[in-house]
């Protein structure tokens, strides 16, 4: 069936590196994706989307990256900071499911300092 | 402030006990939805609305009713809640006009069933 997935659930990264967030969605059909960031006791909070005509969107430290022929969608954060530390969920939206929205598992970013 | 309100923010309850948890948001979205988030499952859709009287099933709709009487509000209602109920659960809305989906999620509501 459809599903949004994640290949690492934890990533810990030092204060100041780059951290990649990656994301495999099986839904061919799917036209617009997004990554939100949830930090302890909150709701998801937007972080950036992609269009499915786009392969890459760039917002303030963060860069998303789509791959269609793997179905693989990645968020890249730059100089990562200690605000960072979240839980990151990618979802999808089909535009054959109506407005359904899936979202995958999530990753929690660890950032040590 | 644009926001989206949840209420209560924190329930225990009984098994069969009706409940409904009151979800609105001031930014005149056409856009409501439900999820429910659970440990290691992300969030999964319960039940969505595109417009006024407009409702439809998410992925996990069984044992939840919703309704659309009001463009600002989407109440949650479970009928007779069970254990498995047990969940955090998050209200969001967005417009559907733009270029954007972006949702915007309100603080959750932490139900526990016993």
């Amino acid at each position: 069936g459809e599903s949004v997935g994640l290949h690492l659930p934890t990533l810990s990264v030092q204060e100041g590196d780059n951290s990649i967030i990656n994301c495999a969605y099986s839904n061919s059909a799917s036209d617009y994706f997004i990554w939100y960031k949830q930090e302890s006791g909150k709701g998801p909070q937007f972080i950036i989307d992609i269009r499915s005509n786009m392969d890459k969107r760039q917002g303030q430290r963060v860069t998303v990256l789509l791959n269609k022929t793997v179905k693989h969608l990645s968020l890249q954060i730059a100089a990562t900071q200690p605000g960072d530390s979240a839980v990151y969920f990618c979802a999808e939206k089909s535009n054959t499911g109506g407005f359904k929205t899936i979202f995958g598992a999530g990753t929690r970013l660890f950032v040590k300092a | 402030e644009a926001q989206v309100t949840q209420n209560p923010r924190y329930l225990i309850t009984v098994t069969g006990k009706k409940l409904t948890v009151t979800c609105s948001q001031n930014m005149n979205h056409e856009y409501m939805s439900w999820y429910r988030q659970d440990p290691g499952l992300g969030l999964r859709q319960i039940y969505y609305s595109m417009n006024v009287e407009v409702t439809d099933k998410g992925d996990v709709p069984e044992g939840y009713k919703v309704s659309r009487k009001e463009k600002r509000n989407f109440p949650l209602i479970l009928e007779s809640p069970s254990p498995n109920q047990t969940s955090l659960y998050f209200c969001a809305s967005s417009s559907t006009g733009g270029l954007s989906y972006e949702q915007y999620f309100g603080p959750g509501t932490r139900l526990t069933v016993t």
